[in-house]
């Protein structure tokens, strides 16, 4: 059965900082994967997603991650942390055929410090 | 082009009524799936609709069931509530699915209170 891990519940890092988000995903077929930021009292908005093209995928606000089959990974990261990158990241697999049938991670909110 | 739009945004409800969420997708959308988001259990996958009919479904009980309309909009109606209902409700459009990889576009969320 597929399953999507993300490693902390939280993170806190400083404004301009390395932001870094785990996720392991198991899947026993070719996965797709999403990365989703949801703001307070909001929906959920796609960041970037892997469809087994590129294995390392860019996304909006800066966000790129890298697709590591050997290691089952998809981590999420930008360069440098900007106070509006506070929200709380999911990290997705996409299973099934012929329909979606998404399974989420736990979550993981991001505090940003100035 | 509108998003995805939800109602009611806000809903309080007695354990044991039944209640009724909407969802109107993108234009052009023929794919909607619903989740349900709580602090304990994260976000989990409802049922998806395509062109009327369910295509995949949830472990949710049979309490919990959807629609949808020719003209995409979509409801899910959830009877005999809980007080463990209480959640978002998320409903989240796309325009088709094949493989899979059609990004998905959330509405802002149905927040159901079970008392």
């Amino acid at each position: 059965a597929q399953s999507v891990t993300q490693l902390g519940s939280h993170v806190s890092v400083s404004e301009g900082a390395l932001v870094l988000l785990r996720c392991n995903y198991s899947s026993s077929v070719p996965p797709y994967l999403f990365w989703y930021v949801q703001y307070p009292n909001q929906g959920l908005q796609l960041l970037l997603k892997y469809t087994s093209a590129a294995t390392l995928v860019k996304g909006i606000n800066g966000f790129e991650a890298e697709f590591k089959k050997s290691e089952t990974s998809f981590h999420l990261t930008k360069p440098s942390a900007h106070m509006s990158d506070a929200a709380e990241y999911f990290c997705a697999v996409s299973v099934g055929t012929g329909g979606f049938k998404t399974i989420f991670g736990a979550g993981t909110r991001l505090f940003v410090k100035a | 082009k509108a998003g995805v739009t939800q109602t009611p945004r806000y809903l309080i409800k007695t354990r044991g009524q039944q209640v009724t969420l909407s969802c109107s997708p993108i234009s052009g959308h023929r794919s909607v799936s619903w989740y349900q988001q709580t602090p304990g259990q994260g976000l989990q996958f409802l049922f998806e609709y395509f062109s009327e009919t369910q295509r995949n479904k949830g472990n949710f009980p049979g309490r919990f069931s959807g629609r949808q309309f020719s003209n995409s909009r979509s409801e899910m109606n959830v009877s005999t509530l809980e007080l463990g209902d209480s959640a978002l409700y998320l409903c989240a459009s796309s325009l088709e699915s094949v493989g899979n990889t059609d990004t998905q576009y959330f509405g802002p969320g149905t927040r159901l209170t079970v008392l």
